[in-house]
């Protein structure tokens, strides 16, 4: 079953924050997170595995609430280079399977 | 470099043709996936394989077929079948487990003609 992205899209001005969710109504094992850009291919951002850690990279970061099988991504002061759709995937199992699904997107534009 | 690499990267069908779309990966991965894009949308699985010889529908494999003869290869057909095949391909590779991250290729974008 496919997770819930919220918001569908965002826009920023340079340096202001943004949350993206991510939620499932299936217990989750791990939460994928990618960035895509216009017509490139998704970028992997991080992975989060049940347990509720927060992992960052830069100046996003991202937690795992495993009880209410959700993440959510930290986007902190947002640069230019910040705007694409930002997927979520999520998988109910330690071995990926057909079981991995992708969350719609959401959008994030990134104006100067 | 390691990778994967789609090809072609642009692609037309006509009406009633079978058209491949290959993928090659040389990062060693085990598991192999096509996905579709249609235009503002997310990515819907087509293809899974976990080994060779060995292959899973995803939920619209309606009208596409694979083959996984070699590891690094992973080629997908658009049969005539499909009956709207106009889309954004990517291919991905990964390892088995769950806490290993998609790799990507640079997609294919096939139209009708």
């Amino acid at each position: 079953q496919q997770p819930v992205q919220s918001p569908q899209a965002v826009i920023l001005r340079e340096g202001e924050d943004a949350v993206i969710n991510c939620s499932s109504s299936k217990a989750l094992y791990s939460v994928h997170w990618y960035r895509q850009k216009h017509g490139e291919a998704p970028v992997f951002l991080m992975i989060l595995l049940k347990g509720g850690e927060q992992k960052g990279h830069e100046k996003i970061s991202a937690s795992f609430n495993e009880k209410k099988q959700q993440s959510s991504l930290y986007l902190t002061a947002s640069q230019l280079s910040y705007s694409g759709t930002y997927f979520c995937g999520t998988s109910p199992r330690d071995n990926y399977g057909q079981n991995f699904v992708f969350g719609p997107g959401t959008r994030l534009s990134v104006l100067p | 470099d390691g990778g994967i690499t789609q090809s072609p990267k642009y692609l037309f069908r006509k009406e009633g043709q079978n058209v491949t779309l290959s993928c090659e990966q040389n990062l060693n991965h085990d598991a192999m996936y096509w996905y579709r894009q249609d235009p503002g949308q997310g990515l819907r699985l087509i293809y899974y394989s976990q080994i060779v010889n060995d292959f899973q529908k995803g939920d619209i494999a309606e009208g596409y077929s694979v083959s996984r003869e070699k590891k690094e290869s992973f080629p997908l057909t658009v049969t005539s079948a499909q009956k709207n095949p106009t889309a954004f391909y990517l291919c991905a590779a990964s390892g088995r487990e769950g806490f290993q991250p998609q790799h990507f290729g640079d997609g294919t974008r096939l139209s009708i003609l």
